[in-house]
């Protein structure tokens, strides 16, 4: 079965300090990857997206991410955060040329410490 | 230019009651899926349409129900209201067949 999966439901940085947020992905074949971000109560904002070529995806509010098709992952990082990046963060996936809608993992909570 | 508009952004309906919940994609976006989150969860997938022709479907029973329109708006139904389908309901809209600009949601409450 398809499946994303975040390993780290919370994550504390300190204001400043550099960001990874893991993401593994279970596809037949590679599939199209997403990352979006949510404040509570509010609808999911997007990131950054990989469909094909550079593996090294740069996305707004400073974020990238890595695609590395050998270990199925599909990390975000960013250099340094900021207090408002605190929120939750879910990576995402569908596969290529379906309508099966797009899988989420369960998301990350990042914290970030003044 | 306006976003993903969803409506109403709040309700409380009752168990056994119908909810029609309703999606106005951004302008010239063909494309719009329907994704339900419970507390605590990711998103899941419960419809996409394009073009106004179901594509697909996750694993929501038969109660849940939509369509899209010809000028590309979209309603999501679901019948006899469970406590558990007490969620935010979230639309997105895309030019092509997957949806990736979402909308603010539709805070569903069944008591």
């Amino acid at each position: 079965a398809q499946s994303v999966t975040q390993p780290d439901i919370h994550i504390t940085v300190s204001e400043g300090a550099s960001l990874e947020l893991r993401c593994n992905y279970s596809y037949g074949a590679t599939p199209y990857l997403f990352w979006y971000v949510q404040s509570p109560g509010q609808g999911l904002q997007l990131l950054l997206k990989y469909f094909s070529g550079d593996t090294l995806v740069q996305g707004i509010k400073g974020f990238e991410a890595e695609f590395k098709r050998s270990q199925s992952s599909f990390n975000l990082r960013k250099p340094s955060v900021h207090w408002s990046d605190a929120a939750e963060y879910f990576c995402a996936a569908s596969p290529r040329g379906g309508a099966d809608g797009l899988t989420f993992g369960k998301g990350t909570h990042l914290i970030i410490q003044p | 230019d306006a976003g993903v508009t969803q409506s109403p952004t709040h309700l409380i309906k009752t168990r056994g009651q119908h909810v029609t919940l309703r999606c106005s994609p951004i302008s010239g976006h063909k494309s719009v899926s329907w994704y339900q989150q419970v507390l605590g969860q990711g998103p899941q997938f419960i419809f996409q349409y394009y073009e106004k022709e179901e594509r697909g479907r996750g694993n929501f029973p038969d109660r849940f129900s939509a369509r899209q329109f010809p000028n590309y708006s979209s309603e999501l139904n679901v019948n006899a209201l469970l406590l558990g389908d007490s969620a935010l309901y979230l639309c997105a809209s895309s030019l092509v067949d997957r949806g990736d600009t979402f909308g603010s949601g539709t805070r569903l409450t069944v008591v």
